[in-house]
């Protein structure tokens, strides 16, 4: 049982370079969540999703796509990346259906930098 | 939406000592956790508790759900401690995050 994982654990992208950052989950959850974290800084939500095929907007999501097409998968994109999307980002689940429970648990970050 | 409020935001500790963390939230919530980010940045579940007082080892917590507030024990702190301590709220399907309480546990 792996959790949450993410995919690249680090990255350094050009001004301007695109990617897509992969969150792969094997507990059965029904919602994710992508977020970004700040130097010193608390958690922002970008985009979250309560089950496939649905994504929605959170706090800061100008700059990042999402797309959710299968249940334990949930995809962050930047089409054009910028220095101020210089961050660590989180990957996160939460709710299963089975436990009734909305316990959110993390993936263990991606670091990336824009130059 | 919901507010969350942390406090103190900072906090120095001797090896041994005892503390309280607190969190404060401006709504009705479904659902609380609280985690700790460890130094070098992974973010571990440490309780979810909605209501109610939960203990694991020297940590313990307690929501006090109708009055809008948690609290954070640790007894006999050590170094491994150390890092930053989030509070985050869920209500209508997303989760409110408090900016966190630093802590240093000084050997």
């Amino acid at each position: 049982n792996a959790g949450v994982t993410q995919t690249p654990k680090f990255r350094v992208l050009k001004t301007g370079q695109s990617m897509t950052l992969l969150c792969a989950q094997d507990m059965n959850h029904e919602y994710m969540y992508w977020y970004r974290q700040d130097p010193g800084m608390g958690l922002r939500l970008i985009h979250y999703s309560v089950g496939e095929g649905t994504t929605a907007k959170g706090e800061v999501p100008d700059g990042y796509n999402v797309s959710r097409l299968k249940k334990q998968n949930f995809l962050l994109g930047l089409e054009s990346a910028a220095p101020s999307q210089t961050s660590v980002y989180f990957c996160a689940s939460s709710y299963s259906l089975r436990l009734a429970t909305y316990e959110q648990y993390f993936g263990p970050g991606t670091r990336l930098t824009v130059t | 939406g919901i507010q969350v409020e942390q406090s103190p935001p900072d906090l120095i500790l001797q090896e041994g000592a005892n503390s309280t963390l607190r969190c404060n939230f401006s709504d009705s919530v479904n659902n609380l956790q609280w985690f700790h980010q460890n130094p070098w940045g992974q973010l571990i579940n440490l309780f979810y508790i909605p209501s109610g007082t939960k203990q694991n080892g020297r940590l313990s917590a307690t929501t006090v759900a109708t009055e809008r507030y948690s609290l954070l024990y640790i007894s006999s702190s050590q170094t491994t401690d150390s890092g930053v301590y989030f509070c985050a709220v869920y209500n209508f399907n997303k989760f409110y995050f408090g900016s966190g309480t630093k802590l240093n546990v000084k050997p």
